[in-house]
């Protein structure tokens, strides 16, 4: 149980374009997901926290203009890189939760790679 | 301020010999732990929990970790390493729902098994 789906599983587009990331809860009803940031050899640095219909809340230093984040229902969750340059080039993951009490599960990521 | 310390970036120990990889934490409150596995270009893998009950916790795989809350330590445990477990392992600690039950992840610690 508690599967987390994340697609597409690698991604390279051109510099200045959009990419959109799918985080999806296939059994059970995620009311918070999270997306992190991965840089090689590092541990995962949290870009934002969203909830079920709300607004997300980005950590200090991440752009929300840059990285959209949709919840719109309780089983999936966006994140869409935009007008994406080399730097944002990394290893994104989501991970969901259907109680704030209880351990997160994890996507198995998105490797963006922008040329 | 709450955090993580994962004593060992890396570890090597041979298949068939234990496996120790430590965490140490500090928190205001009664903290949640988790111990994850991420193996490559994965996301991460929930092994263990620790969430204020039974100080000694087992998990999947073979693993466990104790609770030592005068230590503040939640050291990961195997008594037989497999190739199968070499890969990236992550110690977390959650605060609980005052600070929004945010994750904070250790360095991490990259678990070589030598043949």
């Amino acid at each position: 149980g508690a599967v987390v789906s994340q697609h597409p599983s690698w991604v390279i587009c051109k510099s200045g374009t959009s990419v959109k990331i799918e985080c999806r809860s296939l059994d059970f009803q995620a009311t918070t997901m999270f997306w992190y940031r991965q840089f090689p050899k590092q541990s995962l640095m949290l870009m934002a926290t969203s909830n079920e219909g709300s607004k997300a809340t980005y950590e200090q230093g991440v752009e929300k203009d840059k990285f959209l984040i949709n919840h719109a229902s309780l089983t999936l969750s966006t994140l869409t890189v935009t007008s994406a340059h080399p730097e944002d080039s990394s290893f994104y993951i989501c991970s969901a939760t259907f109680r704030t009490d209880q351990p997160q599960h994890f996507g198995d990521g998105t490797r963006l790679s922008i040329l | 301020a709450q955090s993580v310390t994962q004593l060992d970036s890396h570890v090597s120990v041979s298949e068939g010999t234990p496996v120790l990889l430590r965490c140490n934490y500090s928190s205001s409150y009664s903290p949640s732990l988790f111990w994850y596995v991420q193996h490559p270009n994965k996301g991460l893998q929930l092994l263990l929990k620790y969430t204020s009950a039974a100080t000694l916790v087992k998990g999947i795989n073979g693993f466990e970790a104790e609770f030592k809350k005068s230590e503040t330590s939640f050291h990961l445990t195997k008594p037989s390493a497999h190739m199968s477990d070499a890969a990236e392992y992550f110690c977390v600690v959650s605060d609980g729902p005052d600070t929004g039950n945010q994750f904070y992840f250790g360095t991490g610690t990259s678990l070589t098994v030598i043949p």
